[in-house]
């Protein structure tokens, strides 16, 4: 069974700070891994989708890289701003069943 | 539709009654997935429907939970003889086929007392 883990659970930074947000699994057969980002109340909010031949990919100050391999995939956010703050969730669809699955997020603070 | 759409956004019941949520995925999405969000709790996966294959309800908790999707249309998850433990956020996502760019509705908050 696929297990996401990410780390750390919970973040916070000083505006105008680059952090990495880690991902990681333990079957590397996968289909593809996303990145999701939850505000308070809310549902999930698509941020980026890798394919397992990708290993990058980039939207404005985000960007997601995917080690299969090793199992490991990490959401860089460039130049934090305190509307970035939320829950960011990592997911990946692997080879066997159809269901993502979850990690459990990292809750990311960014004060100004 | 421009999103995934879900109905009612808030649903509040007596323990024992029975609830419906539905969802309206994005038009041409074959892919359909309910997942369960506790109250600080990651996401819990409950049942994938995908085109008109026999969906995979490996995630269902009970025999109390159940779920319909008519064609690539709309979806409706059923809960009878509701219990406080049901209560919770229930998401709703769909994709283009099984690996494609999965989209989430804004959820049903459902509150049993």
């Amino acid at each position: 069974k696929q297990e996401v883990t990410q780390i750390p659970a919970a973040l916070s930074v000083p505006e105008g700070e680059n952090l990495v947000l880690n991902c990681s699994f333990t079957d590397s057969a996968i289909y593809n891994l996303q990145w999701f980002r939850q505000d308070p109340g809310k549902g999930l909010t698509s941020l980026l989708l890798i394919q397992s031949s990708q290993r990058e990919q980039t939207s404005g100050r985000l960007n997601a890289s995917l080690d299969k391999s090793s199992g490991r995939s990490t959401l860089y956010i460039a130049a934090s701003q305190p509307g970035d703050s939320a829950t960011y969730l990592c997911a990946v669809n692997s080879n066997s069943g159809y269901a993502l699955n979850f990690g459990k997020g990292t809750s990311l603070l960014v004060t100004p | 539709g421009a999103g995934v759409s879900q109905s009612p956004s808030n649903k509040v019941t007596e323990k024992g009654k029975d609830v419906e949520l539905r969802c309206d995925p994005i038009s041409g999405h074959t892919a359909l997935y309910w997942y369960r969000q506790r109250l600080g709790q990651g996401l819990e996966f409950l049942i994938y429907f995908q085109g008109n294959s026999a969906p995979d309800k490996s995630g269902l908790p009970s025999d109390r939970f159940s779920a319909e999707r008519t064609g690539e249309s709309v979806s409706t998850l059923t809960i009878q003889r509701t219990q406080q433990e049901d209560s919770a956020v229930y998401l709703c996502a769909s994709s283009y086929g099984s690996i494609g760019e999965l989209f989430f509705g804004e959820g049903s908050r459902l509150t049993v007392l």
